[in-house]
């Protein structure tokens, strides 16, 4: 059964760096989402994309935060300045279609701690 | 503002019991409602949805779940638990026209022998 695959597992880093959350999606699916749970909390939507482009964001999903297709397999999430805040789990999902009759798929996550 | 609350944040049950998760979502029309499993080291595998229609659905594992709009509630049930039932359920909902998902916080299972 394809998954989505995400790397790495875990990733520790200082305060104030840059970190890449890689995930590979579903090869033939079209919609690509980014989750997080900080401990203890609510599993929380950033943002979707498609063509290419953010189609909706957060309003976690500030200045800071970014998102990518460099190639034909990745979706990547990059987080320029690190903070304290942003330690949780990070999960990708993907769907193949918008509509909500497309179920979307989770990656394993990605637990990112900021020291 | 859609919101979705699983009052508990951990369940024992044994092994063999019965199983009752429960769900409630607060949103002003008919949503899509999931449920997802997570295991240790594992992503979110969904278990079962519900779009329209017949409102108990039948998902993966023995499980299943009811649509109940007058309670705005999405319960998750198992008749006879196993010990692989271990692990975290989150309800999820969605929005019509928007492909975002809500979660709950979550619900721990823990089966005991």
């Amino acid at each position: 059964e394809p998954e989505v695959t995400q790397t790495p597992s875990h990733q520790v880093t200082q305060m104030g760096q840059e970190v890449i959350l890689r995930c590979v999606p579903i090869s033939n699916h079209l919609y690509f989402y980014w989750y997080r749970q900080i401990l203890g909390q609510k599993v929380e939507f950033l943002v979707s994309f498609y063509n290419n482009e953010i189609s909706e964001k957060s309003e976690i999903f500030d200045d800071q935060f970014s998102v990518e297709r460099p190639d034909g397999s990745n979706f990547t999430l990059k987080i320029r300045s690190t903070k304290l805040e942003d330690s949780a789990m990070y999960f990708c999902a993907s769907s193949g279609g918008a509509s909500l009759g497309e179920t979307q798929y989770f990656g394993p996550g990605t637990r990112l701690l900021v020291l | 503002a859609q919101s979705v609350t699983q009052p508990d944040i951990h369940i024992t049950v044994s092994e063999g019991a019965s199983l009752e998760l429960r769900c409630n979502y607060s949103y002003g029309a008919t949503p899509y409602l999931f449920w997802y499993v997570q295991s240790p080291g594992q992503g979110l595998q969904l278990l079962l949805k519900y779009f329209s229609g017949d409102t108990l659905v039948q998902g993966i594992k023995g499980f299943e779940a009811e649509f109940k709009r007058s309670q705005s509630s999405f319960n998750l049930r198992k008749p006879s638990v196993h010990w692989s039932d271990a692990a975290e359920y989150f309800c999820a909902v969605g929005r019509p026209g928007f492909n975002k998902f809500y979660f709950g916080s979550g619900t721990k299972l823990n089966v005991k022998p």
